[in-house]
């Protein structure tokens, strides 16, 4: 089967560092993407792992390890409004066609 | 450019009543999909369309229909609304193979009593 597993809350205070950890368990495995969602917004795209190793885009960052199966988002210099839902997705083929697996989210507070 | 559009914003429903969600993108993108996220679970592929014309199941396709009824819309259908059904539906669409980006619509949050 797949699955993946992420904490489901982290909170923070400003301007600190935050990681979220992404573990999947896929066939097929072509790659992993991040997304943010605000309170009754849509998903918007953050990043996409297809190779191992460090991504980094302005203040968030976004690791894979394949043969680890693991992966994470790293958020820097924390603002108030990073707080939200940060989805892993798995991008596998599996069943016959590509698909976007999503992780259940982690919740981000961030604090003054 | 709107990106991703979808109609109604809300709507609630009586079981058994049927209903069309209605999607559409600007970005001349050939796949479309359509999601289903409930309090919880993330999100999960109902059905998707890899080009006009073609239509796939996704994870959880019992219930619903759809119809790609050109490159710019992908129509989601319950033909018999039932209280499982109670969620918050998101449209997208992508360029793959040529990126695997995902752009959502606003979303249609749909009640079923």
């Amino acid at each position: 089967g797949q699955s993946l597993e992420q904490p489901s809350e982290v909170t923070a205070v400003e301007g600190a560092i935050v990681q979220i950890n992404c573990t999947y368990q896929t066939s097929g495995f072509y790659g992993l993407s991040w997304y943010q969602q605000h309170d009754g917004g849509a998903p918007t795209f953050l990043s996409y792992n297809a190779l191992d190793g460090l991504e980094e885009t302005g203040r968030f960052s976004s690791f894979l390890s394949r043969s680890d199966s693991y992966g994470y988002l790293l958020l820097q210099e924390l603002q108030m409004k990073d707080s939200a839902s940060y989805f892993c997705a798995v991008r596998a083929f599996s069943g016959g066609y590509n698909k976007l697996i999503f992780g259940a989210g982690t919740r981000l507070a961030v604090h003054p | 450019n709107a990106g991703v559009t979808q109609t109604p914003k809300f709507q609630v429903l009586k079981t058994g009543q049927s209903m069309t969600l209605q999607c559409a993108q600007d970005m001349n993108h050939n796949s479309m999909y359509w999601y289903r996220q409930d309090p919880g679970m993330g999100l999960r592929l109902i059905y998707y369309s890899a080009s006009e014309g073609t239509t796939d199941k996704g994870e959880v396709p019992n219930g619903y229909n759809v119809s790609r009824l050109n490159k710019r819309e992908f129509s989601l259908r319950l033909e018999s609304a039932a209280p499982s059904q109670t969620s918050v539906y998101f449209c997208a669409s992508s360029e793959e193979p040529v990126s695997y980006e995902q752009y959502f619509g606003p979303g249609t949050r749909l009640t079923v009593t």
